[in-house]
């Protein structure tokens, strides 16, 4: 199975400030990779899919790098909005899917 | 507007059963893939069960395989999952998620989720 791990597992950042979650997958995975942003109490959000392709709705502030086994969830502004679980998932070992196992983030 | 409905959580005993279902709207069901995700209390997203457009290919988390099983009504616009055999570690929110294609997982719709508590 191929394993997804974040880094950093929790992050404090402000209002304003320009924040990078990475996500490494164990082998390979071209760039199917997905972000999704959860806060409490709510289901998933699609922000990213196939590495870098935003979901419609959501705001250019957020951006996807990578391929291979290497990728970055970017946030260039950070919004009072934006203070969640975000949590990267794989989507090319079907039908295994794996996901991260996520990165708060909180207000510093 | 799309919408994903679950039901069917509940308390329940270990060993017991339990079928959720979920209830789709607002889109073309039958052209997508479908799945379900779980989270335990204060953990994290786990992929538990997928099934493509027409049923051809199914999949299991390696923690449900053998317990579970996936299925779809394209007529009644519903994804159900049959849970036999639960475990105190099944206990979880079970989301619906619909993918954005018919085939894979990129979940772009997500129910509100149902929780299920297997306890005695």
């Amino acid at each position: 199975d191929i394993q997804m791990t974040q880094s950093p597992s929790s992050l404090s950042a402000s209002v304003g400030d320009r924040v990078t979650i990475t996500c490494r997958a164990s082998q390979s995975i071209s760039s199917h990779l997905n972000w999704y942003q959860q806060k409490p109490g709510k289901a998933p959000k699609l922000l990213i899919y196939a590495a870098s392709s935003l979901q419609s709705g959501v705001p250019s502030r957020f951006s996807g790098s990578g391929s291979g086994t290497d990728f970055t969830l970017t946030i260039s502004s950070l919004q009072p909005e934006d203070f969640a679980t975000y949590y990267c998932q794989q989507s090319y070992s079907a039908p295994m899917y794996t996901f991260g196992q996520g990165t708060k983030l909180e207000i510093k | 507007e799309v919408q994903l409905v679950e039901s069917g959580g509940g308390l329940v005993q270990p060993g017991r059963s339990l079928r959720l279902s979920c209830a789709a709207s607002g889109f073309n069901f039958d052209d997508y893939a479908m799945h379900w995700v779980r989270q335990a209390p204060g953990k994290g997203l786990e992929w538990v069960s997928g099934i493509v457009w027409n049923s051809g290919s199914l999949g299991y988390a390696d923690s449900v395989k053998g317990r579970f099983t996936i299925s779809r009504d394209n007529a009644k616009n519903s994804l159900y999952l049959q849970m036999n055999s639960l475990r105190a570690e099944d206990t979880a929110f079970y989301y619906c998620a619909k993918g954005i294609a018919p085939e894979g997982f990129v979940g772009d719709y997500w129910g509100q989720g149902t929780l299920v508590t297997v306890s005695s």
